[in-house]
């Protein structure tokens, strides 16, 4: 089973900066990672697929990076919306396996 | 417009089996690379897959719980059921049901259910 270690738990951040959030795989996923986003009380919303490829209606702050093991999700400017816990998936492997989430949280 | 609603019991005895149901609409499980999964989450926890199953019934599932996971489809209904054996309060957690993005080369999940809160308790 692939493990997905993400970095850090928690991100403090202001309005208007920029977000960092990472996700490591314990093996070689190539591109085949996701990341969502999920308000409390809310089911997930899919972000990115395919280490940098935005899903549908998903505003161009956010990007997608990495291959192999190390991933990255910037959010260029911070929104106040954007203020949530994000999850990495892999898809290379069976089981697909989710990160334990990093918490964006407002400064 | 794709929507997914779970359903199932909110309070489950342990050593019971749990049934839950994914209804759908807006797409069709005889669809070619159409798929739906079931992910859970305990309360203030991370995301944890289960178990998806495609449109031509292939079926995959989270080796941890593989023996006592069952996913099945419906089509006429626009149903998924997933039913889980001998549960635990371990297995206490919100069960969401998804649909596969169709147009990636595998399994990630672009709509969701509301979600189904479950109570392993007895």
């Amino acid at each position: 089973e692939i493990v997905l270690t993400q970095s850090p738990a928690t991100l403090s951040l202001s309005p208007g900066e920029r977000a960092t959030l990472s996700c490591r795989a314990s093996q070689r996923v190539g591109s085949y990672l996701g990341w969502y986003q999920q308000k409390p009380g809310q089911a997930p919303r899919l972000l990115i697929y395919d280490a940098f490829n935005r899903a549908t209606g998903i505003p161009a702050r956010f990007s997608g990076s990495g291959s192999g093991t190390d991933f990255t999700l910037t959010i260029s400017s911070l929104e106040t919306e954007d203020f949530a816990v994000y999850y990495c998936q892999q898809r290379a492997n069976w089981p697909i396996t989710f990160g334990q989430g990093t918490r964006l949280e407002i400064k | 417009q794709i929507t997914l609603k779970e359903s199932g019991p909110t309070l489950v005895k342990p050593a019971q089996t749990l049934t839950l149901t994914c209804t759908f609409s807006g797409f069709s499980l005889t669809t070619n690379g159409v798929g739906v999964g079931w992910i859970r989450q305990p309360p203030g926890k991370a995301l944890e897959w289960l178990a998806t199953i495609y449109w031509n019934e292939d079926k995959h599932y989270s080796p941890s719980l593989n023996s006592g996971l069952t996913i099945t489809k419906d089509t006429s209904k626009n149903q998924v059921v997933l039913t889980m054996t001998n549960v635990d309060s371990v297995d206490t957690a919100t069960y969401y049901c998804a649909h596969r993005l169709t147009y990636s080369g595998g399994w990630y999940f672009d709509y969701w259910g509301q979600g189904t809160l479950v109570t392993v308790s007895s």
